[in-house]
């Protein structure tokens, strides 16, 4: 398996403009998170989803983030529009069931800058 | 609602010494607890956890001791390698167990 895929890999954009991320999780995995990393706050958990559907989105900073997860193979994470106080690394992860304990495997993350 | 404090890094030490991360938490009942590390440029791995109390987790050289009397999870190693250099985290489930919830991540560099 080519484990979780995220795309695009870097990303550099001017304040206003909206990003999409996007992820494609492990197959069979039937839970999927996004993570945002900064050095200030460290890795918090953004939102996540079980079979496709968002469970806890409390970790959604404000309304101009948005998730979806149209099928069980993609995910993308929207920001519009963006600032630049959103920069940070923005991880996907995955995992087989939906007891927490199993591991969570990480995408290789996205570096988004907003200038 | 659970939380959990790691010491602040970096930590730096010399191929072949010994290390420890601590990492402490606070929580209602005894949830798993994991070690995670992201190596540069990379997503976090697994790299080791416990799922109950005095249970110890293992892997590549490195231990963790769950300990419900001192509620701790610290991370060891006896010889540290140049290759071991990463961010550490600690973590544990949310209250609704629905969740992992990280500390701040420890930086650690190992020179030869």
């Amino acid at each position: 398996d080519a484990g979780v895929i995220q795309s695009p890999r870097h990303e550099v954009t001017e304040m206003g403009q909206e990003v999409t991320l996007r992820c494609k999780p492990i197959s069979g995995h039937d839970y999927l998170f996004w993570y945002r990393q900064t050095m200030m706050r460290g890795l918090e958990l953004l939102i996540y989803f079980n079979n496709n559907v968002p469970i806890d989105d409390s970790g959604m900073p404000e309304d101009r983030f948005s998730a979806k997860m149209p099928n069980a193979s993609f995910s993308n994470l929207k920001i519009q529009p963006s600032e630049p106080r959103d920069s940070a690394v923005y991880f996907c992860a995955s995992s087989l069931t939906g007891v927490v304990t199993d591991t969570q495997y990480f995408g290789p993350g996205t570096r988004l800058t907003v200038l | 609602g659970n939380s959990v404090t790691q010491m602040e890094g970096p930590v730096t030490l010399s191929e072949e010494a010994f290390l420890t991360i601590n990492c402490t938490y606070t929580a209602t009942g005894y949830p798993s607890l994991f070690w995670y590390v992201q190596y540069p440029g990379e997503g976090l791995q697994l790299l080791l956890k416990a799922t109950k109390a005095d249970d110890k987790g293992s892997n590549k050289g490195f231990e963790a001791t769950y300990r419900k009397e001192t509620t701790s999870f610290h991370l060891e190693k006896g010889s540290v390698q140049v290759s071991d250099s990463a961010v550490y985290f600690c973590a544990l489930l949310n209250q609704a167990g629905t969740a992992l919830i990280f500390g701040k991540g420890t930086t650690l560099s190992v020179s030869s």
